[in-house]
């Protein structure tokens, strides 16, 4: 069985340009993650999805982040314009539901110049 | 909000060591607990799953205990081996905040050949 797929693994991107992470989850997880993680420290939620619905994006910053999950499979997360302090890595997660067992994809590491 | 801690935040013990990784939190009321390992540059792979309801979770050479009334778990690694280095990651999730996951900083661990 596939894990949870990310891309791309690496992006270098100049302060002000627009990205976008692409995450699938695991086929029949309805709930899928989208996760922070600066050096040093561990991941913190941004958005979590039910299916297609946000159920939870109170930590996602609305003025340069957005993300979708159309037909409640695969997710992406857009940074637009990106600033110097969104270098991180980007972690995607999927599970059966809220609160079980999570399973995370190899991440995106971020670095804008 | 639950704040998860873990201490130590590093540790480095000789292979063939027994060794205890600890993870507190502040919120009781938890669904579940969580331990991952993270190795540099990777994403977070799942080791042990402790549902609110159980004590403990053995894996291998892994066991993991929770104690909701103290607010702590343990991960207790047997027979430590150099393969064992990485970044142990421990994640709460918090019934008042609808299962979402928070994680503490890690322990990052060595063993020495």
């Amino acid at each position: 069985e596939a894990g949870v797929v990310q891309s791309p693994r690496y992006k270098i991107i100049e302060k002000k340009q627009p990205v976008a992470f692409w995450c699938n989850p695991i086929s029949g997880h309805n709930t899928l993650y989208w996760y922070l993680q600066n050096l040093g420290q561990g991941p913190e939620l941004l958005i979590r999805y039910e299916n297609e619905e946000a159920v939870d994006d109170s930590q996602l910053p609305k003025d340069r982040f957005s993300a979708e999950r159309l037909k409640g499979v695969d997710s992406t997360l857009k940074i637009q314009p990106a600033e110097l302090g969104d270098s991180a890595v980007y972690l995607c997660a999927s599970s059966t539901a809220g609160g079980n067992e999570q399973f995370f994809g190899p991440g995106t590491r971020l670095t804008v110049l | 909000k639950q704040e998860v801690t873990q201490i130590p935040a590093a540790l480095s013990v000789p292979e063939g060591e027994n060794l205890v990784l600890n993870c507190s939190f502040t919120d009781s009321a938890i669904y579940n607990l969580q331990w991952f390992r993270q190795d540099p540059g990777k994403g977070l792979t799942s080791l042990l799953l402790i549902q609110s309801s159980q004590r403990e979770q053995t894996s291998g050479r892994l066991n993991a205990s929770l104690d909701k009334s103290s607010g702590r778990s343990t991960l207790y690694i047997a027979a430590s081996q150099p393969g064992d280095s990485a970044t142990y990651l421990c994640a709460v999730s918090s019934r008042g905040t609808g299962n979402q996951f928070y994680f503490g900083t890690g322990t990052s661990l060595t063993v020495i050949p």
